[in-house]
């Protein structure tokens, strides 16, 4: 099975932009769809991006996300950072058996 | 709307059993897959058990195969997770997740399990 490697925290200033990333191990990251979760501290996730670049609902375009298959990666990229964007965030892919979590990116907004 | 209300969970000794039920509305519960991730106490979160939209096909992490079983009732709008042979390390909080195949679109606010003697 791949793994899928987040980095443990980032920070940035309120109104900034970041970016986290998304590692695929083995496997091309363009093979199946990425998506993103927040979770806020005590709250279930949420979807933010679904099939690696689709914003369910009620989610603000501030947030996008996009793969790059030189790196193998997806990222996940918040706009015009706000102090509620600070959260817990989780990619996750799949293959035709399994799901796999990356290890989520602590967001810090200061 | 889409709710998903997890319910089932509590205290259980190591080699115990127990059963988890999520409860479906607002949406067409047989036109769905469905899975069950898990979080452990300041952990991430961690895949456990998909199932198809008609119960065809099941798949489960290697952490818990042969231990779990996950089951759906299309009638009730119900899904299940029957987890056997419980070790602390199946302590977690347990979601409920409406999917578009595998991937995971809704989530339920979970439910608490805790392996301990």
């Amino acid at each position: 099975n791949f793994m899928l490697t987040q980095p443990h925290s980032v920070s940035e200033s309120p109104g900034k932009t970041v970016t986290i990333s998304c590692t695929r191990s083995s496997g091309s990251i363009a093979s199946k769809y990425v998506q993103w979760y927040q979770q806020r501290p005590g709250s279930a996730p949420t979807t933010v991006i679904f099939e690696t670049n689709q914003r369910p609902s009620g989610i603000p375009d501030r947030f996008s996300g996009s793969i790059d298959s030189s790196s193998n990666s997806a990222s996940l990229t918040i706009s015009g950072l706000k102090t509620e964007d600070e959260a817990d965030y989780y990619c996750q892919s799949y293959d035709s058996t399994y799901q796999v979590f990356g290890g989520g990116t602590k967001l810090t907004v200061l | 709307e889409v709710q998903l209300v997890e319910s089932g969970g509590g205290l259980v000794k190591p080699g115990g059993s127990l059963r988890l039920s999520c409860a479906a509305s607002g949406f067409t519960f047989s036109n769905y897959a469905m899975s069950w991730v898990r979080q452990a106490p300041g952990r991430g979160l961690e895949w456990v058990s998909f199932i198809t939209d008609s119960a065809g096909s099941t798949y489960y992490a290697d952490s818990v195969r042969g231990r779990f079983t996950i089951s759906r009732d299309n009638s009730k709008n119900t899904l299940y997770l029957q987890m056997h042979s419980l070790r602390a390390e199946d302590t977690a909080v347990y979601y409920c997740a409406k999917g578009k195949g595998m991937i995971v679109a809704s989530w339920g606010q979970g439910t608490l399990v805790t392996v301990s003697s």
